[in-house]
């Protein structure tokens, strides 16, 4: 079935690095542009980035642009979130999610399950 | 920026009754790139409406949205148990600049 099972995440002091990763299945991955959205503790959602179905176009967040990098390796279906200079303020539960039809301008159809990412000292 | 504020923040319902929800953007939405989502707790959000009005796959025909240009409505028309849960607006008219509601709890009265 069409999933997204997700991976990383943990504990980290700030100002340290981490990977998350995002596997894709039951749909060809190649075609879809892909997100990440967090969200704080007990807040709400706050979309963080986008990569395009190819991974050549790349769109971030004000809050993170410059520490995290967005990628994809279409061969092995499957997302990559580098997150450096890490903050308190990035502590939150990531989701990476597809794009409905593929598009920019498109509802987010499909969710992973949700990273936790703590950020402490 | 597109701002989405929704409301009310709280709603408490019935079982049987019928819920409306609110969601209002500081600037028009255009062609309805609206969307709502309902989260559960702990599990990741799920995508009930898209384009404002058409529902997502697999979701009960109770579930409708309306409106257009700067105000949006879900509707629930008869609430079942499994309804309670919080329910974001998101647009996506100002890609790629994407923003949530702060969202609306609908609980058990």
């Amino acid at each position: 079935q069409v999933q997204l099972v997700q991976s990383g995440g943990g504990v980290v002091q700030p100002g340290r690095s981490l990977r998350l990763s995002c596997a894709a299945s039951g749909f060809t991955f190649s075609s879809y542009a892909m997100h990440w959205v967090r969200q704080a503790p007990g807040k709400g959602l706050e979309w963080v980035a986008l990569i395009s179905y190819d991974g050549i176009n790349k769109y971030y967040a004000d809050s993170v642009k410059g520490r995290f990098t967005f990628s994809r390796d279409n061969s092995k279906n499957t997302l990559y979130m580098q997150m450096n200079s890490l903050r308190a303020e990035d502590t939150a539960i990531y989701y990476c999610a597809r794009a409905y039809r593929g598009n920019y301008r498109d509802a987010f159809d499909i969710w992973g399950q949700g990273t936790m990412v703590t950020v402490s000292s | 920026e597109i701002v989405l504020t929704q409301s009310p923040g709280t709603l408490s319902l019935s079982p049987g009754e019928r819920a409306t929800l609110s969601c209002r953007a500081s600037q028009s939405v255009s062609r309805s790139y609206l969307a709502w989502y309902q989260q559960k707790p702990g599990q990741a959000p799920r995508l009930l409406i898209y384009g404002a009005s058409n529902r997502a796959t697999g979701i009960p025909d109770r579930f409708s949205g309306s409106g257009s240009g700067t105000d949006f409505t879900l509707t629930i028309s008869r609430l079942e148990p499994e309804d309670f849960a919080v329910y974001y607006c998101q647009q996506y008219d100002s890609s790629p600049m994407y923003t949530f509601g702060q969202g609306t709890k609908l609980e058990i009265k």
